[in-house]
């Protein structure tokens, strides 16, 4: 079963870090592209941050995180990463772990970490 | 940017909804995407490449549209479709830009 397990979230404070990470279970990180997509409270959704399967692992990101926020990916882990860093208060939200499909859309979705950002 | 409406859409069970994804310049449809939220859940694709369901997905979703107007319909709506729908565009940068959403609520 194609699993995506998020973990890490939490409080952080205005202009600290935090790492959020994802476990997959299912497929191999080799095979697909993964991005994070973010949710703030009661609003909608927020492509973050991708990183492709190929070339590298080439990574791209919204320009609301571009410089402040990393990501990565280890294979051999089945893990992704999402370092985020000069945290801003609307930083918080509902951090998915998701799955790029083939066929320009995300196919899989984990079920979110809560990141709050507050002093 | 991609625009959606109605924002909220009262209907009864059974009764047919049907949800707009307008974009600012026209796309190509392969790129297009919907997704269903329920309340506490992640997204769930529903539709790719604007009128392919994806696996699992019933046949009472109906996504169609090109250049800049795609819909989503749904024939007869059952107590899980109740929910907030989002289309999605794939791009470069950002990867995918959402829509702001429709809310599909029981009247």
């Amino acid at each position: 079963e194609v699993q995506l397990v998020e973990s890490g979230g939490g409080l952080g404070r205005p202009g600290g870090s935090l790492r959020i990470s994802c476990t997959v279970s299912g497929f191999s990180l080799d095979d697909y592209g993964m991005s994070w997509v973010r949710q703030r409270p009661g609003k909608g959704l927020e492509w973050v941050s991708g990183i492709v399967n190929w070339n590298g692992g080439v990574t791209s990101y919204a320009e609301s995180v571009r410089g402040r926020f990393t990501i990565s990916k280890d294979e051999a882990k089945n893990s992704l990463y999402l370092h985020m860093s000069s945290l801003r208060v609307e930083d918080t939200a509902l951090y998915f772990c998701v799955r790029d499909s083939y066929y320009y859309a995300v196919d899989v979705w984990g079920q979110g970490t809560a990141v709050t950002v507050s002093s | 940017v991609l625009t959606q409406s109605p924002g909220t859409l009262s209907l009864s069970p059974g009764e047919r909804a049907t949800l707009s994804c307008r974009a600012s310049q026209t796309v190509r449809s392969d790129y297009l995407a919907w997704y269903r939220q329920t309340p506490g859940q992640a997204p769930r694709l529903l539709v790719y490449g604007s009128s392919s369901r994806a696996p699992g997905i019933p046949d009472r979703f109906r996504g169609s549209g090109s250049g800049t107007d795609f819909t989503l319909t749904i024939s007869r709506l059952e107590s899980e479709d109740f929910a907030v729908y989002y289309c999605q565009l794939y791009g470069t940068s950002p990867l995918y830009t959402f829509g702001q959403g429709t809310k599909v609520e029981i009247k």
